[in-house]
């Protein structure tokens, strides 16, 4: 079946470390997405990628970093100068990018706990 | 700059009732897609249903249809027959040259 797969599930981390979330997708999308989910303020986007090897910032990139060497794969990693990591991470795709992207296609997501 | 505002945070319904979830949104393109996600407490987001501005017809998809009013630029959900597995957050998303989604209502489902 095609989707978009997300791990680990659940992530702690110490402060001071990096950790990278993993997203991969067999939908043949050429479009992906971060999202980061915060209790009341719905879903912020983090980075996006329209095409491989072409990424940019979405409203709250400081802090994280992605690559997008592979059509399928769009990982993500958390950085120590995001002051506030612990959240909820959602990945997506769609079809094509740019504007009227049409439909989003989600991962399950991944929750990350700094302690 | 286009913005999505869900002033629900939380519903609440009686099984079987209909009920109806707000949405509004800021925009200056005329071509563009609106959405309502469901996101359950498995938390992966569902497409529920979909609405292309050029379209004067509401969208309906079996239980779920829409009221998008693009002059007043409202896009509104409305459940009927709600059954106990609606129950989840509910997110408006305008999709145009942006993608934005409202902050989300929790909807509540009384047996």
């Amino acid at each position: 079946d095609g989707g978009i797969t997300q791990s680990p599930k659940y992530l702690f981390r110490k402060e001071g470390q990096n950790v990278t979330l993993s997203c991969e997708q067999n939908l043949n999308h050429d479009a992906m997405y971060w999202y980061r989910q915060d209790p009341g303020q719905g879903l912020r986007l983090i980075y996006y990628s329209q095409i491989v090897n072409d990424f940019q910032k979405g409203d709250i990139a400081e802090g994280y970093s992605v690559s997008r060497e592979k059509k399928e794969s769009f990982p993500l990693t958390v950085t120590s100068a995001q002051k506030n990591p612990t959240a909820f991470y959602l990945c997506a795709s769609s079809i094509r990018g740019g504007p009227n992207t049409g439909e989003l296609f989600f991962g399950e997501g991944s929750r990350l706990t700094v302690l | 700059a286009q913005t999505v505002t869900q002033s629900q945070p939380e519903m609440s319904v009686q099984e079987a009732e209909t009920v109806t979830l707000s949405c509004t949104y800021d925009t200056s393109e005329s071509d563009y897609y609106l959405f309502w996600y469901k996101q359950p407490p498995s938390r992966q987001m569902i497409l529920v249903i979909r609405q292309e501005a050029y379209k004067q017809q509401n969208a309906t998809e079996n239980r779920f249809s829409v009221n998008f009013q693009k002059a007043a630029k409202s896009f509104s959900l409305k459940i009927s027959d709600s059954q106990l597995g609606d129950a989840a957050m509910y997110f408006c998303a305008y999709v145009g040259g942006k993608l934005i989604f409202g902050q989300g209502t929790t909807l509540q489902v009384k047996p």
